[in-house]
């Protein structure tokens, strides 16, 4: 079965870089798009960015533009997201999800989430 | 980019009742909506795909339609586990933007 398995909580510091990982089975890596999605305290859902892990190729919401990289190791079927001079604005819960369609698909399956608190 | 918005922001009703959810995009989407469902603490859930198209699994009591700017979220029979965070989403191209959802009570 489809599994998108999600690192554990982090806690960081104002100005540091977080690294979260999202573990996929159950299905060929190279043929779905996966997305990053995070979602605050008590907040809505905000899209990130977007990998095709066939070749790396990303595109990232403007708002993180130049702070979020999305990465992908085809070998152990791991996407991972690293977000940088993070504020206490960061701290949210991040998930990953599939994408149905190359890109221009519904997100069919989601991690579990990986809270994210900043804190001095 | 696109906007997307939903109303109500929250609602309340009665089991075994039903509700709508609309949702409007700034600009036309096509079909490219999709409904998610989240409980508090949980992943959010694909319940409808290509505005009307009930994902594997999903009760028949939910159902969506629309086309272009302008969608619609339908829940009958309302369950208490349907009791949750309804959010629309546009997806044919970056960004994938999310509605700020609907908080449904039961």
């Amino acid at each position: 079965q489809v599994q998108l398995v999600q690192s554990a909580a982090e806690v960081k510091k104002p100005g540091a870089s977080v690294k979260v990982s999202c573990q996929t089975s159950g299905y060929a890596f190279t043929n779905y798009y996966i997305h990053w999605v995070r979602q605050a305290p008590g907040q809505g859902l905000e899209w990130m960015g977007i990998v095709n892990p066939d070749g790396g190729s990303t595109n990232y919401a403007q708002r993180f533009s130049g702070r979020v990289t999305i990465t992908r190791d085809t070998s152990t079927g791991t996407v991972y997201m690293e977000l940088s001079s993070l504020s206490s604005e960061d701290t949210a819960v991040y998930f990953c999800a599939r994408d149905r369609h190359l890109g221009a698909g519904s997100f069919d399956y989601w991690g579990q989430g990986t809270l994210v608190t900043v804190s001095s | 980019d696109v906007l997307m918005t939903q109303s109500p922001s929250s609602l309340s009703a009665s089991v075994g009742e039903r509700v709508t959810i609309t949702c409007r995009a700034s600009h036309v989407i096509a079909n490219y909506l999709a409904w998610y469902q989240q409980k508090p603490g949980k992943s959010p859930e694909l319940l409808i795909t290509a505005a009307s198209t009930l994902q594997s699994g999903v009760p028949s009591r939910f159902s969506g339609s629309g086309s272009g700017t302008q969608f619609t979220l339908t829940i009958t029979g309302l369950q208490p586990g349907d009791a949750a965070t309804y959010y629309c989403q546009k997806y044919n191209s970056a960004p994938y933007t999310f509605g700020p959802g609907t908080k449904l009570e039961i």
